[in-house]
């Protein structure tokens, strides 16, 4: 069973850093093709993509938040970890993590989500 | 960035009835190894979203076949053959070709 599960704090102030943590179970992010990534949801508003981090390391950014971010993995303790430097009030979102796997000859999308977690930046 | 336009903005549907729901991407999303990358979400009322179709009309594990994804190069259409209560919620679709990734704006869908 694959389960996704983000952890964070619910309350930030502006400027400070938000530090997320996606801890998941039922598959391993050294398998070939598995990443994960990050996406956010304003209240009320459409879904976003922020990030991603493949097996390899690879990365990558949403370019309009790209000087912002920071994604990591820890592969034996099965997190991810998300960093968002200089909190505004519009960063104020559900942010979820979710599981994608793309090779060569295999794409699910984003097949696994976790329940997400509302972060509020607010002083 | 690859823009995605979703239409119509909501949708109300009588159960029983079929519904289609368009989604315009701005590039082409068909990839050179043949696959397009054009992804279908619904996220149901307080709950996360959840995988419905990926590669433009491939259904996902668990999704009923009353749901189906067709289209090509920059225009596809999400239908639901037969709504049911159940199918309430926002749908949207997302392009997984290259980053960033980019989703419509959605569209919500309600039972009369």
């Amino acid at each position: 069973q694959i389960t996704l599960k983000e952890s964070g704090p619910t309350l930030v102030k502006p400027t400070q850093t938000l530090t997320l943590t996606c801890t998941f179970s039922g598959f391993s992010l050294s398998t070939s093709g598995v990443a994960v990534g990050w996406i956010r949801q304003p209240p009320g508003k459409a879904l976003e993509w922020l990030t991603f981090i493949y097996w390899n390391d690879d990365k990558r950014y949403s370019p309009s938040l790209n000087s912002r971010l920071t994604i990591a993995k820890d592969t034996s303790k099965n997190q991810v970890v998300l960093t968002m430097t200089n909190m505004d009030p519009v960063d104020t979102a559900t942010y979820y993590c979710a599981r994608r796997l793309k090779t060569a000859t295999i794409y699910n999308g984003f097949d696994y989500w976790g329940q997400g977690t509302l972060v509020t930046v607010s002083s | 960035d690859i823009v995605m336009t979703q239409s119509p903005l909501s949708l109300s549907v009588t159960p029983g009835e079929p519904a289609s729901i368009s989604c315009r991407s701005s590039q082409r999303l068909l990839h050179s190894n043949g696959n397009t990358y054009l992804d279908w979400y619904l996220q149901k009322p307080g709950q996360s979203p959840q995988l419905l179709i990926y590669l433009r009309s491939n259904r996902a594990s668990g999704v009923p076949d009353r749901f189906s994804g067709s289209g090509s190069g920059t225009d596809f259409t999400l239908k639901i053959s037969r709504v049911e209560a159940e199918d309430v919620g926002v749908y949207y679709c997302m392009q997984g070709l290259q980053s960033p990734l980019t989703f419509g704006g959605g569209t919500k869908v309600e039972i009369k």
